[in-house]
């Protein structure tokens, strides 16, 4: 069965230093989701990206935030500085279309990332 | 705007025991969705439940089931004869439908622990 694969399941880093999260969503799917849950906390929308464009973003997706979909086949998040309260659970998540009743979004299994 | 709430932080029970989680939410959209997600000690997001606006019949699927009741705005989830391994943080979550963004909105999460 076709899943949403994350890399890397776990990434340790330094404040002020950027970071990539990748994402490879099903690949048939057209539209790109980023969540964010920090520890203990809900899961958060930052960002909804289809037809190489974001097309909402939440309030947390702010000027650090980037979002690309480089080739085929990636989705990637950029942090470009990177803060203590960035660490957080960042979920990928993809569907195959909307505006024609709900197209569930399948989740990958999540990156963590720490920043020291 | 959208919320979802979910009243209970934690709850623990013992090994058969029912337990129900419940969830309230806000929406002004006429068509909407609404989901069920369990979260397991490992962290990745697993889909339970979606149901639409305009669909309250009641769902069971083995010892889960379902109970939505739009005049109050609730989607409880009941598992009966609870099992150790229904331990986890489980979400309800929100969506709109048609037209515009299909991001998820979750309630805080409530964890559930099943003791044997």
């Amino acid at each position: 069965e076709p899943e949403v694969t994350q890399t890397p399941s776990h990434q340790v880093t330094q404040m002020g230093q950027e970071v990539i999260l990748r994402c490879v969503p099903i690949s048939n799917h057209l539209y790109f989701y980023w969540y964010r849950q920090i520890l203990g906390q809900k899961v958060e929308f930052l960002v909804s990206f289809y037809n190489n464009e974001i097309s909402e973003k939440s309030e947390i997706f702010d000027d650090q935030f980037s979002v690309e979909r480089p080739d085929g086949s990636n989705f990637t998040l950029k942090i470009r500085s990177t803060k203590l309260e960035d660490s957080a659970m960042y979920f990928c998540a993809s569907s195959t279309n909307r505006g024609r009743g709900y197209n569930e979004q399948f989740f990958g299994p999540g990156t963590r990332l720490t920043v020291l | 705007a959208q919320k979802v709430t979910q009243a209970q932080t934690e709850i623990s029970v013992v090994e058969k025991e029912d337990v129900t989680l419940d969830c309230v939410y806000e929406t002004r959209d006429t068509t909407y969705y609404l989901f069920w997600y369990k979260q397991p000690p490992s962290g990745e997001l697993v889909f339970l439940i979606r149901r639409n606006s305009f669909d309250e019949q009641n769902e069971i699927s083995g010892r889960y089931s379902w109970n939505f009741q739009k005049s109050t705005s609730s989607f409880n989830f009941t598992i009966t004869a609870s099992q150790v391994v229904d331990s986890a943080v489980y979400f309800c979550a929100l969506s709109r439908s048609q037209g515009g963004s299909e991001k998820l909105v979750f309630g805080k999460g409530m964890k559930l622990t099943v003791n044997p």
